[in-house]
């Protein structure tokens, strides 16, 4: 049965540092893995995508990293913001329609 | 741009009511899910279809059920809302394909008293 883990459980750093959440699956046979950021009360909003075949996407200030042998993932934030405070989700996809989640990381940034 | 639509962001129902919770999506995507979450629960998977008229159990389907009747709706029901099933629920839809990607509503946060 696949589990994802993600660590730190919360993190908390001044503003303008950058920062890495860890993203950790135990089967490596899945199709993609998506980073999701949830706010308060909110729903999921989708951040990045990285299909089996690619080890990394970038949108923005946000990089993500995939090594399927390692079973691991890494979001990485550049520059950190207040605004980029709420709670990052993993998902991996375990075929085209078992998505798997982490428990979450809750990231607090203090100006 | 993709788009999700749950129909109520708030609800709050009394315990023994059937309750409606409605997901459109205007992806044109085959597949649909229900998830609930709790702190220190995280996402669970209530019930997902990959098709019209089509269902799944997911982890936790006892006291639910859902119903697909077009493609871009799914619906959950909750036959008889107990206090327990108090939660936040999430509707979620993707494309059966290997590229697949998950998209999610905004969320109902129902209360049952």
């Amino acid at each position: 049965k696949q589990e994802v883990t993600q660590i730190p459980a919360a993190l908390s750093v001044p503003e303008g540092e950058n920062l890495v959440l860890n993203c950790s699956f135990t089967d490596s046979a899945i199709y993609n893995l998506q980073w999701f950021r949830q706010d308060p009360g909110k729903g999921l909003t989708s951040l990045l995508l990285i299909q089996s075949s690619q080890r990394e996407q970038t949108s923005g200030r946000l990089n993500a990293s995939l090594d399927k042998s390692s079973g691991r993932s890494t979001l990485y934030i550049a520059a950190s913001q207040p605004g980029d405070s709420a709670t990052y989700l993993c998902a991996v996809f375990q075929g085209a329609q078992k998505l798997v989640f982490g428990q979450g990381t809750r990231l607090t940034i203090n100006p | 741009d993709v788009k999700v639509t749950q129909s109520s962001r708030y609800l709050v129902k009394r315990t023994g009511e059937k309750v409606f919770l409605e997901c459109v999506q205007d992806m044109d995507h085959e597949n649909m899910f229900w998830y609930r979450q709790d702190p220190g629960l995280g996402l669970r998977l209530i019930y997902f279809s990959y098709d019209v008229k089509m269902k799944e159990k997911g982890d936790i389907p006892e006291g639910y059920s859902v119903s697909r009747e077009k493609k871009e709706r799914f619906s959950l029901i909750l036959e008889s809302a107990s206090t327990n099933q108090t939660s936040m629920y999430l509707c979620a839809s993707s494309l059966w394909s290997s590229n697949t990607e998950a998209f999610f509503g905004q969320g109902t946060r129902l209360t049952v008293v």
